[in-house]
Parts: C-alpha cells; sequence; structure tokens
C-alpha cells in the first residue's frame, strides 16, 4: 500500500507557481521522498527527490518539513505543459520497487 | 537523466496469442528492472521485479507464467504476455535504476497492449 496521502485534484493558473502537499507522516528514517508525473499516456517521469534537506532542480523545488512527515512539491511558474498526474512517492533504498498512490491531477489553465 | 526505450509503443493482437515487449536501458546498465501495468484510469500497479542473469520477483496475484520475464543483459529486459486476452489489455510500463549509488528510477515511454 502506498504510504502517502494526496490531494486527488487541483487547479492552477498558468503562470502561477502549483503547490502540491503530500502527507508521509509514517516515513522511517531513511525513506526519500520522491515525486513523478505523468502526462497522459505516458511513462511517469522523475521530478525530484529528497531525504531531509529541501531541493531545486530546473524543474521544481522540493520542501519538506523538519519533521519529515509531509513535503510539498513546487512548480514555480505552471505552464499548460505541467498538467500531469502527480505522485508522492517514499522508498527507503536503491533497487526498491516505487509503490503508486493514487496521485493529484493537477490541471494547469489559461 | 537516463533514457529508457520500450518497444514497441503499441500493439494489436488476437486472443490466445503472445506478445513480446522490450525494454532497454539506452545509456546506462540496470541489474534491476521493474515491469508495472496501468489500467485505464488507474495507477500503475507493479508486476515484477526483473534481475538480470535470475529470475524474476513477481508481486503477489500477478502469474508469472502467464507474464514470462526475461533480463537476458544489462540493458534488455522482456515481457511476454503469454496466450493473450482481452482482459490483458493494459498500458505495461518498465523501469530501470542506474547502477550503484542512484536512487532514481527512470521509466520508459509505455506499451499499449490491445487484444481483440
Amino acid at each position: 500500500d502506498a504510504k502517502t496521502t494526496q490531494p486527488p485534484s487541483m487547479d492552477c493558473a498558468e503562470g502561477r507557481a502549483a503547490n502540491l502537499p503530500c502527507n508521509h507522516s509514517t516515513i522511517s528514517g531513511n525513506e526519500y521522498v520522491y515525486w513523478y508525473r505523468q502526462i497522459h499516456s505516458q511513462g511517469p517521469q522523475y521530478i525530484i527527490h529528497g531525504l531531509k534537506n529541501n531541493e531545486t532542480n530546473e524543474m521544481a523545488s522540493l520542501i519538506i518539513t523538519e519533521d519529515r512527515k509531509s513535503s510539498t512539491l513546487i512548480l514555480p511558474h505552471a505552464t499548460l505543459r505541467d498538467t500531469a498526474v502527480y505522485y508522492c512517492i517514499v522508498r527507503n533504498t536503491g533497487f526498491q520497487k516505487l509503490v503508486f498512490g493514487t496521485g493529484t491531477r493537477l490541471l494547469v489553465s489559461p | 537523466g537516463a533514457v529508457v526505450s520500450q518497444h514497441p509503443s503499441w500493439v494489436i493482437c488476437k486472443s490466445g496469442t503472445s506478445v513480446k515487449i522490450e525494454c532497454r536501458s539506452l545509456d546506462f546498465q540496470a541489474t534491476t528492472m521493474f515491469w508495472y501495468r496501468q489500467f485505464p484510469k488507474q495507477s500503475l500497479m507493479l508486476m515484477a521485479t526483473s534481475n538480470e542473469g535470475s529470475k524474476a520477483t513477481y508481486e503477489q496475484g500477478v502469474e508469472k507464467d502467464k507474464f514470462l520475464i526475461n533480463h537476458a543483459s544489462l540493458t534488455l529486459s522482456t515481457l511476454t504476455v503469454t496466450s493473450a486476452h482481452p482482459e490483458d489489455s493494459s498500458f505495461y510500463i518498465c523501469s530501470a535504476e542506474p547502477g550503484q549509488g542512484a536512487r532514481t528510477q527512470y521509466f520508459g515511454p509505455g506499451t499499449r497492449l490491445t487484444v481483440t
């Protein structure tokens, strides 16, 4: 079973920041938080991951609370192409399977 | 990021026939690959973990004799759906993880299987 809870859907205006929350209250000390997204009829795309510290890359920022029980994925300037299902997943070490929950369907509108 | 390809991207087959789907890591070696299945409007469900040079590990409820997995090299895993039936129609996706130290799985574009 997925260890994360996400809202089923969110809306965002094009050009604005999209903040996608994720609860992972049972996360253990050696588990990472991963974010993937899936655009319709495509394979999931890796976005970002982190353990404790906040992370930023060219796609997004990941903010992890100090107690690590929740996190937020931030798309700073959402575009129409960011419309997708976003999955928040926790996993402990490499070569381990990813368990996908239902994710958040983000709709970016003009 | 690393690139994973799948072939074919879509396939239509008749009930009772077998279909082979290939998953390749193009710019890295992968000792472990994963196969997922996704039905319409549902999330991805892991079917099996494919290990190079050894038998695959199947998730509970997945028939190993129906979904044959072969991981013959460090860049190729294949999934064969044997005696396909219409209920096997789905979106099949593979993923692979680069070598030691990397903690990121990269996914292929998926294969749409339709069994008529």
